[in-house]
Order: structure tokens, then sequence, then C-alpha cells
């Protein structure tokens, strides 16, 4: 069963239409991550939230923004999108239980959006 | 961040053990090697994680160099579903929320 789901799989927006991306969690995790992979790239930390704390990435454009209203779910929010952020968008979730370090990380299956 | 290097790719037979590569000679005393895949089209996946002592799951083996500078992720029988991208990571163990940095990976293609 999916654990950390992303809707849609596939979003197709306009140049500087604001665009938001949505992810779930059934795990219960503390921590949630939102990355950006573009085409033949590593996936790249835009942001996470430790609880309801919001810890942004120093080289995140302000473009970006993310909500997290409750424990389960986290939004990607893109305010004017260009056609430079057309990505792979991944969620992820850890547990700082036992120390951050000794936690691996749960991804969904990514929102690949495109820009027209 | 304690940067890993890893080559860019690998090729190996089908049913044939794998082994994957990675140097981090700053890694730090708190730092843990995780490893990651992504096959085409999805999220990265866990594969496997350690400190100091060799690990084993289900899905691989990692041994750490007695220095603990460099890694190797084994697979012991590959299969076409193996290939992927495979990320090295350190993790930073204290001081940190579990933040991951990529860095390129390697791909692995395995031949029928």
């Amino acid at each position: 069963d999916a654990m950390v789901i992303q809707n849609p799989r596939y979003q197709v927006t306009q140049f500087g239409k604001p665009v938001t991306l949505s992810c779930s969690q059934t795990l219960n995790h503390n921590v949630m991550y939102w990355y950006q992979q573009k085409s033949s790239q590593a996936p790249k930390l835009l942001f996470h939230y430790y609880d309801k704390d919001f810890n942004n990435e120093a080289d995140t454009p302000d473009n970006f923004q993310s909500r997290r209203p409750n424990t389960s779910f986290c939004f990607l929010d893109i305010r004017s999108p260009g056609l430079g952020d057309a990505a792979m968008y991944l969620c992820a979730t850890s547990s700082i239980g036992r120390g951050p370090g000794n936690q691996p990380q749960h991804f969904g299956d990514g929102t690949r959006l495109s820009i027209l | 961040d304690a940067k890993t290097t890893q080559p860019n790719s690998m090729e190996s037979n089908e049913e044939e053990p794998v082994h994957l590569p990675c140097n981090h000679s700053t890694i730090s005393g708190t730092d843990y090697i995780h490893w990651y895949r992504q096959l085409p089209s999805q999220g990265p996946e866990y594969v496997i994680h350690g400190l100091t002592s060799n690990v084993n799951n289900r899905m691989a083996s990692l041994a750490i160099a007695e220095d603990r500078k460099s890694s190797t992720l084994i697979l012991h029988r590959a299969t076409l579903r193996d290939a992927a991208v495979y990320y090295c990571i350190l993790k930073i163990g204290r001081g940190s929320q579990g933040n991951l940095i990529f860095g390129k990976g390697t791909k692995l293609s395995v031949k029928p």
C-alpha cells in the first residue's frame, strides 16, 4: 500500500498560472520534504517541515511556497510558474525518532509538472 | 555537506552479483551512509544504510571500509528490475533534520 501519495501524477499548467501540488502520508512521520528533480538530474531539496516548523533551503526561489495544515498533508505552491520550473516534484517523509541520520526517507512517486 | 563520489554508470549481467562503489573521504564521525535507488518514472526508494558495521537486508548488503572513507553496495543477484540510478548519500546524524543531499549517482544497467 502506498504510504506517501502524491496527486496528481501529471500536472499541466500555463506560464504564470499558480499551481498547487499535494502530498499525503499514512506513516505519521514528523518530517516532510519537497524535492525538485529536473530531467536527467538528481533530486534537489527545496524545503522541509519538521512538525510545523518550516525550513527553506537557501537557494530555493521565492516563487516556491509550502503549507502543512496537519501531520498527514503537505502542499507545494508555485506562485508564478516559469518554463524553468518544469520538473518532477517529489515528496518524502521521515521520522526523527532515534536521530535523523538513522532514519530512511520514504518517497512518493512524484508529480510531473509541465508548463505551457 | 560531506560529498560522495560514484561512477557515472555500471553494467551487470542478470543473476550476477553487482558491487557499486562509493567514496566519501570527508565523512564525519556522525554521518550515516545511506543508499537509495530510483527506477525510471518513480520516486527514490530506500535501499540500506549503515554507520560503521556492515549491514544486510532483504534488498542488498552494505560493506563499509574500516576507515569509513568508502563503502560498497552489493546486490547479490542482479535482476532486470534492479536497473536504476543508485545514490550513495551521507546523512548527518546530529544537528539536522535528516536532509538528503543527492549526488549524481550511478546508473546501473542489467543485461539479460
